[in-house]
């Protein structure tokens, strides 16, 4: 069963930080890795959609690495900002080669980025 | 990738009653899922709704109390029953239009049983 796991729970930072969140999961036999944003009480934002055939995906100051094999992803934000603040989630499709399905979350990493 | 609106926004009901979420992609996609997001909890998968067949269910959620239908390849319903304070939660539909484009989620519903 797949698990997923982030660190940290939560974070703080000064504003222009930057920053690194992490994301681990158990079955290395994932067809993808995607990264969303949430804003308390609302959908989720999709930020970035890594393939296991790649090792990273960039959007404007978000980077997003991933290791298979070791099964870990990093989402990377530069120059924090205060509209960076929101929970992010990381999750992956069900394990065995197929992006549809199930997606299993981590828990998040809740941001709080003060000016 | 999918553009989905999902309604309402949210909503505070009366414990009994009952409410219907719905939620509208602009393109068409085979399999739509619904999850619900607990306070201070991350998403579950309630059920994945597939159009033309039943709805296929989490361990732990019945069609009885989420019952769900999907008439079209563009529109899918979860429905909320008798509901009690316990169902205060996010609910939130899903689709993934192709793997480049990974999952999309509709807005969510914030829903509040009193």
């Amino acid at each position: 069963k797949q698990e997923v796991t982030q660190i940290p729970a939560a974070l703080s930072v000064p504003e222009g930080e930057n920053l690194v969140l992490n994301c681990s999961f158990t079955d290395s036999a994932i067809y993808n890795l995607q990264w969303f944003r949430q804003d308390p009480g609302k959908g989720l934002t999709s930020l970035l959609l890594i393939q296991s055939s790649q090792r990273e995906q960039t959007s404007g100051r978000l980077n997003a690495s991933l290791d298979k094999s070791s099964g870990r992803s990093t989402l990377y934000i530069a120059a924090s900002q205060p509209g960076d603040s929101a929970t992010y989630l990381c999750a992956v499709p069900p394990a065995g080669g197929t992006s549809y399905g199930k997606l299993t979350f981590g828990q998040g990493t809740i941001l709080t980025v003060h000016p | 990738s999918a553009v989905i609106s999902q309604k309402p926004s949210r909503d505070i009901c009366q414990r009994g009653t009952s409410l219907t979420i719905q939620c509208q992609v602009d393109s068409q996609v085979t399999m739509m899922f619904w999850y619900r997001q607990q306070p201070g909890q991350s998403l579950t998968l309630i059920a994945t709704a597939n159009q033309g067949s039943e709805a296929t269910y989490e361990s732990g959620f019945v069609i009885d109390k989420f019952p769900i239908s999907r008439p079209n390849l563009t529109f899918s319903t979860l429905t909320v029953s008798n509901m009690s304070p316990e169902d205060s939660s996010i609910y939130l539909c899903s689709v993934v239009a192709g793997s480049v484009y990974g999952y999309t989620f509709g807005s969510g519903t914030r829903l509040t049983v009193v």
